[in-house]
């Protein structure tokens, strides 16, 4: 498929555990973003990639939340000890350049118990 | 700084009535403005968006939305409503002029139901 792929579809964590949920963006696209979707809210961005180089984090709501792109293209968001609040929606999107437009994965759901 | 507000968090409408969802924006910049729809378990998908060309703005599926600049408004609209047309509508600004993204900066949403 050509599309933003997500993996898993669906996480159940326990409180305190840790998470990594992973991005595989379109092929060529140099620019890659997380945003975090609450129930009955929309999406916030949470941080950006250009390959490799991480150039805004500002949304990233603690040191809790890292993400990585080590080779510039497979992106991975992880959240370590997890807390209920961070039940969520979590999004990725690639585009050709920062500027283009961005297309979606469809979303890993997170649950923390 | 840049934000939308989305008017109306539910629309109902009967198949083949016309689609409104209102939006407004507040934006420090010319900004750029952007309609996503989010149907259950896909992907968000670009509708449209306004890259100060011209103020009226069509996209897929037939939707359109009008740039009013003295109004802070980009109102999404459809004609006639078709039974697909049920998802959840977002709408987007970032800072970026010329149609250009970046961070996007999404409104609350808008789910739209259409009756038989």
């Amino acid at each position: 498929g050509a599309g933003v792929s997500q993996s898993p579809r669906y996480k159940v964590a326990k409180r305190g555990q840790d998470v990594a949920l992973r991005c595989d963006p379109i092929s060529g696209h140099v620019s890659l973003f997380w945003y975090q979707q609450a129930l009955g809210q929309g999406p916030e961005f949470l941080t950006y990639f250009q390959n490799e180089a991480q150039l805004d984090k500002s949304g990233l709501p603690s040191d809790r939340f890292f993400a990585e792109r080590p080779e510039g293209s497979v992106s991975t968001l992880k959240i370590q000890r997890t807390q209920q609040e961070d039940s969520a929606v979590y999004l990725c999107a690639s585009s050709l350049t920062v500027w283009s437009t961005q297309y979606f994965g469809p979303g890993t759901r997170l649950l923390v118990l | 700084a840049q934000s939308v507000t989305q008017l109306d968090s539910h629309v109902s409408v009967s198949e083949g009535t016309p689609v409104l969802l209102r939006c407004n924006y507040s934006s420090s910049y010319s900004p750029s403005l952007f309609w996503y729809v989010q149907h259950p378990n896909k992907g968000l998908q670009l509708l449209l968006k306004y890259t100060s060309a011209a103020t009226l703005v069509k996209g897929i599926n037939g939707f359109e939305a009008e740039f009013k600049k003295s109004e802070t408004s980009f109102h999404l609209t459809k004609p006639s409503a078709h039974m697909s047309d049920a998802a959840e509508y977002f709408c987007v600004v970032t800072i970026g002029g010329g149609g250009s993204q970046g961070n996007l900066i999404f409104g609350k949403g808008t789910k739209l139901s259409v009756k038989p």
